[in-house]
């Protein structure tokens, strides 16, 4: 099974300033046939789903701020806030959709207010 | 407009077994990936089940055996089938459409305890 890891574990950030988000995988998720980096990026907030915010490492999700992107390919990959918004407190996780099951997730990471 | 709406969470004691439903509206089940991910108290998602489209269904290692995923495309339906409960089963169970996953269920919450 492919591991996720991601990096910190938390994080303060003060409004405005950016915040950024390491995940890396065991093993390379990108798909040399096409290209593509099959790692997603979902926030959840306290009592809610995750949302989806990014797929394909780097492409925004309908309706995401543009102050969210993604980033990074193979084994490592970024989620960068640039500016830190209020609302953007919450956990963050990856997830790798690369070939068969099992698609596993990160362990998450809490971003914060400093 | 998609909903899916999951039920059939509760209490149940070790070595039990419950039925999870997933409910989905403005959406077909059986056109695309559904999944089950699951979250324990104040821990991190665990992808846990998928059916394809085909059929095809995988599960992780930790379910393995004692889950069922199945759906009824009459009542376009998700399901989750839990038997020999665990402790370390208990978690809020997420319904998840496609992958990367773009629509979520609230989530029902299955406790496992004596």
């Amino acid at each position: 099974d492919i591991v996720m890891t991601q990096s910190p574990d938390s994080l303060a950030v003060s409004l405005g300033e950016r915040a950024t988000i390491n995940c890396k995988s065991s093993q390379s998720v990108l798909y040399s046939s096409n290209n593509k980096n099959y790692l997603a990026w979902y926030q959840q907030k306290p009592g809610h789903p995750p949302k989806l915010l990014i797929y394909w490492a780097s492409t925004r999700e309908s309706g995401v701020p543009d102050r969210f992107s993604g980033s990074g390919s193979g084994t490592e990959f970024t989620l960068t806030i640039s500016s830190l918004q209020a609302e953007d407190v919450a956990l963050y996780y990856c997830q790798q959709y690369y070939s068969t099951p099992p698609w596993t997730f990160g362990q998450g990471t809490k971003v914060e207010i400093k | 407009e998609v909903q899916l709406v999951e039920s059939g969470g509760g209490l149940v004691q070790p070595g039990g077994s419950l039925r999870l439903s997933c409910e989905a509206s403005g959406f077909t089940v059986s056109s695309n990936y559904m999944s089950w991910v699951r979250q324990a108290p104040g821990k991190g998602l665990e992808w846990v089940s998928v059916i394809y489209s085909s059929g095809n269904t995988y599960y992780a290692d930790s379910v393995k055996g004692r889950f069922t995923i199945s759906r009824d495309n009459s009542k376009n339906t998700l399901y989750l089938q839990m038997n020999n409960l665990r402790a370390e089963d208990t978690a809020v169970y997420y319904c998840a459409s496609r992958l990367p996953v773009d629509y979520w269920g609230q989530g029902t919450l299955v406790t496992v305890s004596s």
